[in-house]
């Protein structure tokens, strides 16, 4: 079975600092990879998402994400947070089968001080 | 709106009721979920319906009871919870062929469930 692990469960930044959410999974087959955003009193919503080709993959809001399957990583970047970034990530993994059952991480609790 | 809709958004009960959660996707999606998201866990697959067929229940105690009609409506059905159910139960579906699917997950705002 797979697993994924964000390492920050908690992150506090000011306005225009970078971001960087760690994301790593374990999973020997190919998978799809997602990051999802949970703004506050809002449902759980799709960032941005990984399947094949370019490593590196653009998502809404200035969002970017880097596959590194040597590492078996899916970080997770931002140049410039806003306040209105503050929210729940959680990274997702799907194996590449006709399964489609994705596993969460713990999700990284995201405050940006204005 | 999210083209996942779930009712009631919030639920009180007693543990000797029965109760049920609604979720309808507008979607076209063939694929179905519930999740369970309690706080400082990762949210839990509980289960999931292709094409109206369960595919998975992942050891869910069977005081939790699903169905699946169409593939637009899953329903959960709820007997004689504990305390420790109190969570957000969210339902989500995805783009299902009979080839497979991406994993891509849409989700509605979720049930806001108490087990007093």
């Amino acid at each position: 079975a797979q697993s994924v692990s964000q390492h920050n469960h908690h992150v506090i930044l000011s306005e225009a600092a970078s971001l960087e959410l760690g994301c790593n999974y374990s999973y020997g087959g190919t998978v799809n990879l997602f990051w999802y955003v949970q703004y506050p009193g809002q449902h759980l919503q799709l960032l941005l998402k990984y399947f094949s080709g370019d490593p590196l993959v653009k998502g809404i809001k200035g969002f970017e994400a880097e596959f590194i399957k040597s590492k078996f990583s899916f970080n997770l970047r931002k140049p410039s947070v806003q306040w209105s970034d503050t929210a729940e990530y959680f990274c997702a993994v799907n194996p590449n089968t006709n399964a489609g059952k994705s596993t969460f991480g713990d999700g990284t609790t995201l405050t940006v001080k204005p | 709106e999210t083209g996942v809709t779930q009712t009631p958004r919030h639920l009180v009960m007693g543990m000797t009721n029965k109760k049920s959660l609604k979720c309808e996707q507008h979607l076209g999606h063939n694929a179905m979920y519930w999740y369970k998201q309690s706080a400082k866990k990762p949210l839990e697959l509980m289960f999931v319906y292709n094409f109206k067929e369960q595919t998975e229940n992942n050891s869910v105690p069977s005081r939790f009871s699903p169905e699946c009609p169409n593939s637009s409506h899953l329903f959960l059905h709820l007997h004689t919870l504990q305390p420790e159910d109190s969570a957000l139960y969210l339902c989500a579906s995805s783009p299902q062929s009979r080839q497979g699917t991406t994993g891509e997950l849409f989700f509605g705002e979720g049930s806001r469930l108490t087990v007093l």
